[in-house]
């Protein structure tokens, strides 16, 4: 099972549209969640956190649920300048020899069109 | 303009060809980090730096060897190579080794053909 497993898509949507995205993580001692977002032939850029509590930056939404070990970004309200890779990041328990490293999914690529 | 650079942004070399990669921070990072992208797969961290010492070989192959002269360099020796490297190679710096903010900060890449 991949540490990081994301629906590689692509997620074709019009401007306007509501556009989710899952994640699943293997490892149930991981500590801390966040997405990125990656512009074609550009390096990836934190895009945020993600909560316990769920949070909201704008008219992005991203939830945790560490039972199932499942994260989730929501976008609405989506604009063209959207489109890009959103990658899901998973980081591990620092402590002991552990110093929190980060496992990358390979990314979910959406294209928002006009 | 990025806080981390990476040269050469292009290199096409045969196999038995030896090349470096070289990576540099301007943010004051106490960590640094090399990735390999490839087409379809996740990131796959493969060298890791905290204050020059390296704390991280992910089962790199030998014939990729990193070196980390100061805080703000980072380079990636590339030796006798294969044409499944080819590959973004993706230098990364974070404030500190936990990146307890899970920010890190990339360069745009080093995008390597090997013929």
């Amino acid at each position: 099972r991949k540490e990081v497993e994301q629906d590689p898509g692509p997620f074709n949507v019009p401007e306007g549209a509501t556009v989710a995205f899952n994640c699943t993580y293997s490892n149930s001692a991981s500590q801390s969640f966040f997405w990125y977002r990656q512009d074609c032939r550009k390096e990836p850029k934190l895009l945020m956190s993600v909560y316990s509590s769920g949070n909201e930056d704008g008219r992005f939404t991203a939830q945790l649920n560490r039972a199932s070990q499942y994260i989730s970004l929501l976008i609405r309200d989506s604009k063209l300048s959207d489109s890009a890779t959103y990658l899901c990041v998973v980081k591990e328990r620092t402590g002991g020899t552990s110093y929190g490293k980060l496992t990358f999914g390979q990314g979910t690529i959406l294209t928002v069109h006009p | 303009e990025t806080g981390v650079t990476q040269t050469p942004r292009h290199l096409v070399m045969g196999m038995t060809n030896k090349k470096s990669l070289k990576c540099e921070q301007h943010l004051g990072h106490n960590a640094m980090y090399w990735y390999k992208q490839s087409a379809k797969k996740p990131l796959e961290l493969m060298f890791v730096y905290s204050l020059e010492e390296r704390v991280e070989n992910n089962s790199v192959p030998s014939r990729f060897s990193p070196e980390c002269p100061n805080s703000s360099h980072l380079f990636l020796h590339l030796h006798t190579l294969q044409p499944e490297d080819s590959a973004l190679y993706l230098c990364a710096s974070s404030q500190d080794l936990r990146v307890y903010t899970g920010e890190l900060f990339f360069g745009e890449g080093s995008r390597l053909t090997v013929l």
